[in-house]
């Protein structure tokens, strides 16, 4: 199946500072990558749409200028979390459809936990 | 109402046991629905699409009730290695989100 590889993998922070998580889709262009989050024993939480070439589209109640995204190629996304926070500790997760076949699922990302003290 | 709703369990079940699962969704547009499978602190990773006719992979067997919005999951002789949440997934028209219910936490026990 497709690949999709995150990274850093874990990551701890100090509170304030912004931590920059990259997506990649190794074997495959996406145009649309999905930002999703999840917290201990919780769903998977979309965050964002992630567009190659233009804005990304966010869910309600998820503040853009907090969780940057930045789609500049087909194989790149990026989650910058600014500034920081304890309660923004999570484990963040990307993931693509591969459009050249399948029924339209999702492939993952490792994920990034990411912990602020 | 949650979009997709999944009972959270946990299941507890011994090795060979079938086991169940069931997922609602709240939107009659969804077009595409999936089950997929997450390991303690992992990713998800696909287990497998689901068909309105139905589909079995193996010991997993998925089926789709459109009328009544709902998908299902069934395991057949239950394996310590099936220990893990499944998640039901359910996209929308044009495939552009994809939803996914809380999980279902299955241990199997020898």
């Amino acid at each position: 199946g497709a690949v999709v590889s995150q990274h850093p993998s874990w990551v701890i922070c100090k509170s304030g500072t912004s931590v920059k998580i990259e997506c990649r889709s190794l074997d495959f262009q996406a145009t649309t990558m999905f930002w999703y989050r999840q917290f201990p024993k919780q769903s998977l939480m979309l965050m964002a749409t992630s567009n190659e070439g233009s804005k990304a589209t966010y869910e309600q109640g998820v503040e853009k200028d907090k969780f940057l995204i930045n789609h500049a190629s087909l194989t790149l996304s990026t989650l910058t979390v600014t500034s920081a926070h304890p309660e923004d500790s999570s484990f963040y997760i990307c993931s693509a459809r591969d459009h050249r076949g399948g029924s339209g699922e999702l492939f993952f990302g490792e994920g990034s936990r990411l912990t602020v003290l | 109402r949650k979009e997709v709703e999944q009972d959270p369990g946990p299941f507890n079940v011994p090795e060979g046991a079938t086991v169940a699962f069931n997922c609602t969704y709240s939107n009659s547009a969804s077009q595409s629905f999936f089950w997929y499978r997450q390991d303690c602190r992992k990713e998800p990773k696909l287990l497998m699409s689901v068909y309105s006719s139905g589909n079995e992979d193996g010991r997993f067997t998925a089926q789709l009730n459109r009328a009544s919005q709902y998908i299902s999951l069934l395991i057949r002789d239950s394996k310590l290695s099936d220990s893990a949440t499944y998640l039901c997934a359910v996209q929308n028209t044009g495939g552009f989100k994809t939803i996914f219910g809380a999980g279902t936490r299955l241990f199997v026990k020898a």
